[in-house]
């Protein structure tokens, strides 16, 4: 079955350390993108990527980095420079075509210790 | 600036009954619309679209409807179960982002509860 492959589902992390999320997708899409929900808001752009080796970052990209080595796999470090990491963190994909919707993983809920 | 606002937090509807859920936008240079429905802890499903060039779209029971001119978007379920119960967030594309039309703008959500 294709999808998109978010893990761990729960992660806690000491302040200062950096945290990597992970994110792998088996639909061939060339478009990866990482978004922030936190609680009674919508889901805010952190990081997208078009293609392999591109990336851009979205309206709240600061204190976060990403990698993408492999077209199916786009993760996503939280670093310590994150002020607020306490989040619901959702990775999405999509061909990267026109008006094609991204389809979602079922999301990473990291927590400060 | 909120460009894409669902003010509804919350709606209830008795189960067989039409849900209807709104969604208002500021950037008229939307053009592709969304909705997604949400389980707690889990990530949004797609569920539905409509392109600006139409002002209606329909699959199975669930139809969106979209009013350009007064930048509103809505999403009707008829009839609603019980397992429509979730949280709906819409979504907007913006085709003026760098990198074409996939940059998504996401409203807060709403909380549809279907009652048995």
């Amino acid at each position: 079955d294709g999808g998109i492959t978010q893990s761990p589902k729960y992660l806690f992390r000491k302040e200062g350390q950096n945290v990597t999320l992970s994110c792998e997708q088996n639909l061939n899409h060339d478009a990866m993108y990482w978004y922030r929900q936190d609680p009674g808001q919508g889901l805010r752009l952190i990081y997208y990527s078009q293609i392999v080796n591109d990336f851009q970052k979205g309206d709240i990209a600061e204190g976060y980095s990403v990698s993408r080595e492999k077209k199916e796999s786009f993760p996503l470090t939280v670093t310590s420079a994150q002020k607020n990491p306490t989040a619901f963190y959702l990775c999405a994909s999509n061909p990267g075509r026109k008006n094609q919707p991204q389809h979602f993983g079922d999301g990473t809920r990291l927590s400060i210790l | 600036d909120q460009q894409v606002k669902q003010n509804s937090p919350s709606l209830s509807v008795q189960e067989g009954r039409i849900s209807i859920l709104n969604c208002d936008y500021t950037n008229s240079m939307f053009d592709y619309f969304l909705w997604y429905k949400k389980y707690p802890a889990e990530g949004p499903t797609f569920l539905i679209s409509i392109s600006s060039i139409k002002d209606k779209n329909e699959d199975g029971r669930f139809t969106v409807f979209l009013n350009k001119s007064a930048k509103h978007l809505s999403l009707h379920i008829v009839p609603s179960q019980p397992g429509d119960s979730a949280v709906y967030f819409c979504a907007a594309s913006d085709p003026l982002s760098n990198f074409g039309n996939e940059k998504l703008t996401f409203g807060t959500g709403t909380r549809l509860t279907i009652i048995p």
